[in-house]
């Protein structure tokens, strides 16, 4: 089975706080993503990455920033945490190809106080 | 601007019965759309996809529905179980460009037992 592993479940961070979210996957997946998930406005990606090093922006990147060293692993990082951050993070990952799923961690809940 | 809509917020229906989830999309280029189901407090799980040059998919209790002229797909579930009761999303991938997958708002559907 495909795992998607989140480093934390529950967060509570203070603002102006520098916040880093580790997504570890095993299936050796070109893609990873990062999305946050707030009520009434679904599933918003906030980055993603093609491969190792290859980043791009989604549709909400700003004060985020990520960093994929290597295959398995991808951080999203909050330079500097603010109470709009709080939500629920979802890292997820896939195969590089048209017709594949992407396979979400546990989420991890993130309070910014 | 939001390029995959679900239209309801919730959906109830009565154990055994059908439910029937909508999905609109306005982007031409999309070429492959899933269905995931999330529980609270968890990551979503996959569930259907199809492809563009398919009209209809089946697994199961459920069946997805693709209608490219009227940029609309539907999500049949058949009969309803309690452990359907979840809040479903849709996404969609394009066929130009990145590899992102872009998610609609959600439908939290409830059966009644």
């Amino acid at each position: 089975d495909v795992k998607v592993t989140q480093s934390s479940r529950y967060l509570v961070k203070r603002t102006g706080e520098k916040v880093f979210l580790e997504c570890v996957q095993d299936m050796d997946h070109e893609n990873m993503f990062w999305y946050r998930q707030d009520p009434g406005l679904g599933l918003r990606l906030i980055y993603f990455s093609y491969d190792v090093k290859m980043k791009e922006k989604g549709d909400i990147p700003e004060g985020y920033s990520v960093s994929r060293e290597k295959k398995e692993r991808f951080s999203l990082i909050l330079e500097s945490a603010s109470t709009n951050q709080t939500s629920m993070y979802l890292c997820a990952s896939r195969y590089s190809a048209w017709n594949t799923e992407a396979f979400f961690g546990q989420g991890t809940r993130l309070t910014v106080v | 601007d939001q390029q995959v809509k679900q239209n309801s917020p919730s959906l109830s229906v009565q154990e055994g019965r059908i439910s029937i989830l909508n999905c609109d999309y306005t982007n031409s280029m999309f070429d492959y759309f899933l269905w995931y189901k999330k529980y609270p407090a968890e990551g979503p799980t996959f569930l259907i996809s199809i492809s563009s040059i398919k009209d209809k998919n089946e697994d199961g209790r459920f069946t997805v529905f693709l209608n490219k002229s009227a940029k609309h797909l539907s999500l049949h579930i058949v009969p309803s179980q309690p452990g359907d009761s979840a809040v479903y999303f849709c996404a969609a991938r394009s066929n130009f460009g990145n590899e992102k997958l872009t998610f609609g708002t959600g439908t939290r559907l409830t059966i009644i037992p």
